[in-house]
C-alpha cells in the first residue's frame, strides 16, 4: 500500500499568517494516463470532510484562493497564504492513484 | 444542489450485519463513481470501497474485503454498503462520497452515519 506521510501533525498558526502542510507518498503518484492524482481535504470540527484540491493543484469551486496545492511525484504541499479563523480543522492528503486509496494521518490546524 | 444522505447506521453485535444506504440527488447519479469512507471515533479518514458509475467494477480496502459489499441501484439513485461479520474495529462514522472524475474522489460528501459494533 502507498503510505502517505503528513507533516507537521499539529500546526498552530497566527491569524493572517501563512501555513504549509507537507504530504509525502511512498510511491510516485503519477498515473498511467500521465496525471498525478493527489487530493486535499479539510475537515472542520464536527463536520464532514470537504475537498479543497484535486490533481495536486486544482482548486474546487468555492474554495478561497488563499488555498493552493503544489508538488510532483512523491512530494506535495498545501499552502494557506493567510490563515483565517474558519480554516481551523484537520487537513488530509489522499492518493487515488494506486489501489487501495490511502489517506495521510491528518494535520490539525489551530489558531495560536 | 448535490445531496448525499446516508442511513442505516446503528448498533450491531460482533459478527452481525448492517446495510448502509446513501440516497443521492442533485446530479446524474448513474454517471459518477461513488465511494464509502469511514472515520473511527477520534481518528483519521480511511477509504473503504469504491464502485464505478455502472457498478461494473468494485474496489475494497484489505480491512473489509470479503466482509463488505458495495453496490448501487442507478434507478433509485442509491448507493449501498452491505457489512457482514462486523468487528469492533468497524465502529466508525461512514460517509458516502461522490467522485468528480474516477480518480478525483470526494467532491461531495454526505453527513455520515454512525456504526457501532459492540456486545
Amino acid at each position: 500500500d502507498v503510505l502517505m506521510t503528513q507533516s507537521p501533525l499539529s500546526l498552530p498558526v497566527t491569524l493572517g499568517q501563512p501555513a504549509s502542510i507537507s504530504c509525502r507518498s511512498s510511491q510516485s503518484l503519477v498515473y498511467s494516463d500521465g496525471n498525478t492524482y493527489l487530493t486535499w481535504f479539510q475537515q472542520r470540527p464536527g463536520q464532514s470532510p470537504r475537498r479543497l484540491i484535486y490533481k495536486v493543484s486544482n482548486r474546487d469551486s468555492g474554495v478561497p484562493d488563499r488555498f493552493s496545492g503544489s508538488g510532483s511525484g512523491t512530494d506535495f504541499t498545501l499552502k494557506i497564504s493567510r490563515v483565517e479563523a474558519e480554516d481551523v480543522g484537520v487537513y488530509y492528503c489522499m492518493q487515488p492513484t494506486h489501489w487501495p486509496w490511502t489517506f495521510g494521518q491528518g494535520t490539525k490546524v489551530e489558531i495560536k | 444542489e448535490v445531496q448525499l444522505l446516508e442511513s442505516g447506521g446503528g448498533l450491531a453485535q460482533p459478527g452481525g450485519s448492517l446495510r448502509l444506504s446513501c440516497a443521492a440527488s442533485g446530479f446524474t447519479f448513474s454517471s459518477y463513481a461513488m465511494s464509502w469512507v469511514r472515520q473511527a471515533p477520534g481518528k483519521g479518514l480511511e477509504w473503504v470501497s469504491t464502485i464505478t458509475f455502472s457498478g461494473g467494477s468494485t474496489y475494497y480496502a484489505d480491512s473489509v474485503r470479503g466482509r463488505f459489499t458495495i453496490s448501487r441501484d442507478n434507478s433509485k439513485n442509491t448507493l449501498y454498503l452491505q457489512m457482514n461479520s462486523l468487528r469492533a474495529e468497524d465502529t466508525a462514522v461512514y460517509y458516502c462520497a461522490k467522485s468528480g472524475g474516477f480518480k478525483d474522489p470526494g467532491d461531495y460528501w454526505g453527513q455520515g452515519t454512525l456504526v457501532t459494533v459492540s456486545s
